[in-house]
């Protein structure tokens, strides 16, 4: 079975700051990656995705994540913090679509 | 609106009822999932459902919980006899299945809480 690993389930930075959500999965094979954010009393919605293709994805809000095979990793990024950021971040794997694995989320808090 | 919407949003009910949580998905979207969210926890796979096939239950917790989507559509997850360890977020997300990779769209959440 994959798994899904977010080290760190609370991260604090200060407005303005870069961010890191760090993502590792456990898979034979590369599957599919997502990062999802989910605000109080809402769904997940999606930030990004990588299927296939250029390693460096871009998503919405100015979050960015980076494929490396060699390190099975998919951290999640954004230069410069800002306040409507505080939420909850899941990662997500899938390689068939049939089942998604989710990590146990990272918790963003961003300081003024 | 053209999300997943799910109702009840909150449902609060005595331990030993049944309740059923109901999910709309994005019209033309052939797979639809369940999960569990508990407080501080990620998200639990309970069940999920591809067209007309039969649905992966792997991730049910026990035989009071079943779900059904009729029509392949509409989808209704049922807890027999809740136990106060039932109280969590339950979510549903659907996607399409036009290629593999596609993303789930999710609804907000019925919070359940059992007394």
């Amino acid at each position: 079975a994959q798994s899904v690993t977010q080290l760190g389930s609370h991260v604090s930075v200060s407005e303005g700051a870069l961010v890191l959500l760090r993502c590792n999965y456990s898979s034979s094979v590369p599957p599919y990656l997502f990062w999802y954010v989910q605000y109080p009393n809402q769904g997940l919605q999606l930030l990004l995705k990588y299927t296939t293709g250029a390693t460096l994805v871009k998503g919405i809000n100015g979050f960015e994540a980076e494929f490396k095979k060699s390190e099975t990793s998919f951290h999640l990024t954004k230069p410069s913090a800002h306040m409507s950021d505080a939420a909850e971040y899941f990662c997500a794997v899938t390689k068939t679509g049939n089942q998604f694995y989710f990590g146990t989320g990272t918790s963003l808090t961003v300081i003024p | 609106g053209a999300g997943v919407s799910q109702s009840p949003s909150n449902k609060v009910t005595e331990k030993g009822k049944d309740v059923e949580l109901r999910c709309d998905p994005i019209s033309g979207h052939t797979a639809l999932y369940w999960y569990r969210q508990s407080l501080g926890q990620g998200l639990e796979f309970l069940i999920y459902f591809q067209g007309n096939s039969a649905p992966d239950k792997s991730g049910l917790p026990s035989d009071r919980f079943s779900a059904e989507r009729t029509g392949g559509s509409v989808s209704t997850l049922t807890i027999q006899r809740t136990q106060q360890e039932d109280s969590a977020v339950y979510l549903c997300a659907s996607s399409s299945q036009g290629a593999v990779g596609q993303p789930q769209h999710f609804g907000d959440g019925t919070r359940l809480s059992i007394l």
